[in-house]
């Protein structure tokens, strides 16, 4: 399977709650980044976790990045309507010119 | 100052026609990507362009696809003799920096639609 590849769900939760989403990996990597992506257009940066860092925080979004088991997750917290949207991963592997994205995850958030 | 835009929003054409997509990067961002996502997948990477550097075309899936980036600001991405499996959202994005160790910023991509 290709580099950052997240599980494929579709996750659907009450506003407020909070939303998980993981992410595997297969190589080594010089950084992990999150996207957003809304109604299927472009799609916005929300986070880059760099190969020595284990956690990262901005404002309700949380990263981390396991890179012994080659993973990431993404959490939101106290979710909010306007989080329904598509989440990707995307690799940046050493030695390569490209993101490796995964299939996404589709959260919707219940008002 | 202004994002990445790209035009048009959506091109609907007939099988075997030629097409064009234009990207307008952000100023100053030297680095310039193209992908192709179809419906439900990932982003599937096209081409890179850095500067002056001969571009990254390794992911360009067949020779009916090219893309130039004149004067190292606009893009526009060809597809020759378009068939139906070229149909997707076409994205394009720039980076400020040559190396993918930092975030890439998207326009609103175009919608193909080969029918």
């Amino acid at each position: 399977s290709q580099q950052g590849e997240e599980d494929p769900q579709a996750l659907s939760i009450q506003e407020g709650e909070n939303a998980t989403m993981n992410c595997s990996y297969k190589t080594s990597i010089n950084n992990l980044q999150w996207y957003r992506q809304n109604s299927g257009r472009g799609l916005v940066h929300l986070i880059l976790i760099r190969s020595n860092e284990r956690e990262k925080h901005s404002g309700r979004l949380r990263v981390t990045l396991d890179t012994s088991k080659k993973s990431s997750s993404l959490l939101i917290t106290a979710s909010r309507a306007a989080d329904t949207a598509s989440y990707f991963c995307a690799t940046d592997a050493y030695g390569n010119n490209r993101l490796a994205f995964g299939k996404g995850n589709q959260v919707v958030v219940i008002p | 100052g202004a994002g990445v835009s790209q035009s048009p929003s959506n091109k609907v054409t007939e099988k075997g026609k030629d097409v064009e997509l234009r990207c307008d990067p952000i100023s100053g961002h030297t680095a310039l990507y193209w992908y192709r996502q179809s419906l439900g997948q990932g982003l599937e990477f096209l081409i890179y362009f850095q500067g002056n550097s001969a571009p990254d075309k390794s992911g360009l899936p067949s020779d009916r696809f090219s893309a130039e980036r004149t004067g190292g600001s606009v893009s526009t991405l060809t597809i020759q003799r378009t068939q139906q499996e070229d149909s997707a959202v076409y994205l394009c994005a720039s980076s400020s920096r040559g190396r993918q160790s930092y975030e890439q910023y998207f326009g609103p991509g175009t919608r193909l639609t080969v029918t």
